[in-house]
């Protein structure tokens, strides 16, 4: 079955530095999305994209965060000057569609990728 | 935005008794879904819900998706030691999945 890659697996970095973590989504889907999930705490959308742009950002994703799909199969979140709040599990997901009203296409996660900031 | 009230927090059940857990919300969501998350890995999708009063199964387990669209309960039968793990529903508010805060489920052999 296909499923959706994240790397690393596991990133340490110094505060203030910045961070890119790789996701390939399922090779047919068309949506993609970032969520983080602070150790012990619920699952938090962070961003959704499509068609090559950002359509939905929650209040977490302020103007550190980006995101881009560089080529036809990655879909990358860069964190530009991380903080030691930004340590948490980020997840990728990808869904064939937006989720229409009876819509059986929902969204797929990745393994997620361990961001530890010292 | 929306929130979702998930209980119980965490089970302590034997073996082969059965489950349950459930989740509130004060608005309304158009979509219900179910995710098992086992430790280190991301969420595993269980059971998607689109229709009010939908009741639907996934081997042993069965979700409904509350008739006025703020509620949904997972019910698993004859647990298993592989059902352990932390369950979330989610609701979908716009392109974006709210989640619960989580049912940890732990099972004594």
């Amino acid at each position: 079955e296909p499923e959706v890659t994240q790397t690393p697996s596991h990133q340490v970095t110094q505060m203030g530095q910045e961070v890119i973590l790789r996701c390939v989504p399922i090779s047919n889907h068309l949506y993609f999305y970032w969520y983080r999930q602070i150790l012990g705490q619920k699952v938090e959308f962070l961003v959704s994209f499509y068609n090559n742009e950002i359509s939905e950002k929650s209040e977490i994703f302020d103007d550190q965060f980006s995101v881009e799909r560089p080529d036809g199969s990655n879909f990358t979140l860069k964190i530009r000057s991380t903080k030691l709040e930004d340590s948490a599990m980020y997840f990728c997901a990808s869904s064939l569609d937006r989720g229409a009203l009876y819509s059986n296409q929902p969204q797929h996660f990745g393994d997620g990728t361990r961001l530890s900031i010292l | 935005g929306q929130q979702l009230n998930q209980s119980p927090q965490s089970m302590f059940i034997q073996e082969g008794e059965d489950v349950s857990m459930n989740c509130t919300s004060s608005s309304i969501f158009n979509t219900w879904l179910w995710y098992k998350q086992d430790p280190g890995e991301g969420p595993v999708l269980l059971i998607a819900l689109y229709k009010a009063g939908e009741l639907t199964s996934n081997g042993r387990l069965t979700a409904q998706f509350g008739i006025t669209r703020k509620d949904s309960f997972l019910n698993i039968s004859a647990s298993i030691p592989s059902d352990v793990g932390i369950y979330f529903c989610a609701g979908r508010e716009s392109q974006k999945l709210v989640f619960g805060q989580g049912t940890r489920l732990t099972i004594n052999p």
